[in-house]
């Protein structure tokens, strides 16, 4: 099976821009997680979303948002951003419902903001 | 109550040795329990995952052990190899049934050497 993919790989974009980043879940997953990685804050959970619903949030502004499609590939948006924003965004998988608690990352995106 | 503390920050352990990384947590409705590692560049990538009802997991080198009363649960890794340096992460997730949210540790970069 193919693993999470998520693009773009890098990004550079400037303050107060926004920007969409794509995750494809692996297959037969309908459950996709977004994570932002930060040296100073490590790894911090963003949303969850479960077939096309959000199903639990993380403590981060309004600016960053989600979505997920009907064939559970997700998207995320950040808009205005910060300077504070750079980071590597991470996605996760899992098979989601009661079951398969187990998330599976895919590389991340990297994203700077100038 | 959250939080999930991970120690040490660093590790360096001679091939053929044993790594061993702590963690604790405050949170009781916390009921899964994963280990991730992290090469430079890659997403974190599951190595190993632990639930309350054991007290410990072993697969191949790699081996959990869960203390449901002190809510502390360690990863240990017998006969480390030069490949095994990377940064570990724990992490904690809830008994909703439903979510996939985890709390991630600090990290632990270990570097095994020759």
């Amino acid at each position: 099976k193919a693993g999470v993919t998520q693009t773009p790989r890098y990004l550079i974009k400037t303050r107060g821009q926004q920007v969409t980043l794509s995750c494809s879940p692996i297959s037969g997953h309908r459950s996709v997680s977004w994570y932002q990685q930060t040296p100073g804050q490590g790894l911090q959970f963003l949303f969850e979303y479960f077939s096309e619903t959000q199903r639990n949030k993380g403590n981060f502004p309004g600016r960053f948002s989600g979505r997920q499609f009907s064939n559970s590939r997700s998207e995320m948006n950040v808009s205005t951003l910060e300077l504070g924003d750079s980071a590597l965004y991470l996605c996760a998988s899992s098979l989601g419902g009661t079951v398969g608690y187990e998330q599976y990352f895919g590389p991340g995106t990297r994203l700077t903001v100038t | 109550q959250q939080q999930v503390k991970q120690s040490p920050q660093s590790l360096i352990v001679q091939k053929g040795g044993i790594s061993i990384i702590n963690c604790a947590y405050e949170n009781t409705a916390f009921d899964y329990f994963p280990w991730y590692q992290q090469f430079p560049g890659k997403g974190p990538a599951l190595l190993i995952a632990i639930r309350p009802d054991v007290s410990e997991k072993k697969e191949g080198r790699f081996t959990i052990s869960f203390n449901k009363s002190a809510k502390q649960f360690s990863l240990h890794i017998m006969d480390s190899q030069p490949g095994d340096s990377a940064t570990y992460f724990c992490a904690a997730g809830p008994n909703t049934g439903t979510a996939s949210k985890l709390t991630f540790g600090t990290g632990t970069r270990l570097q095994v050497t020759l």
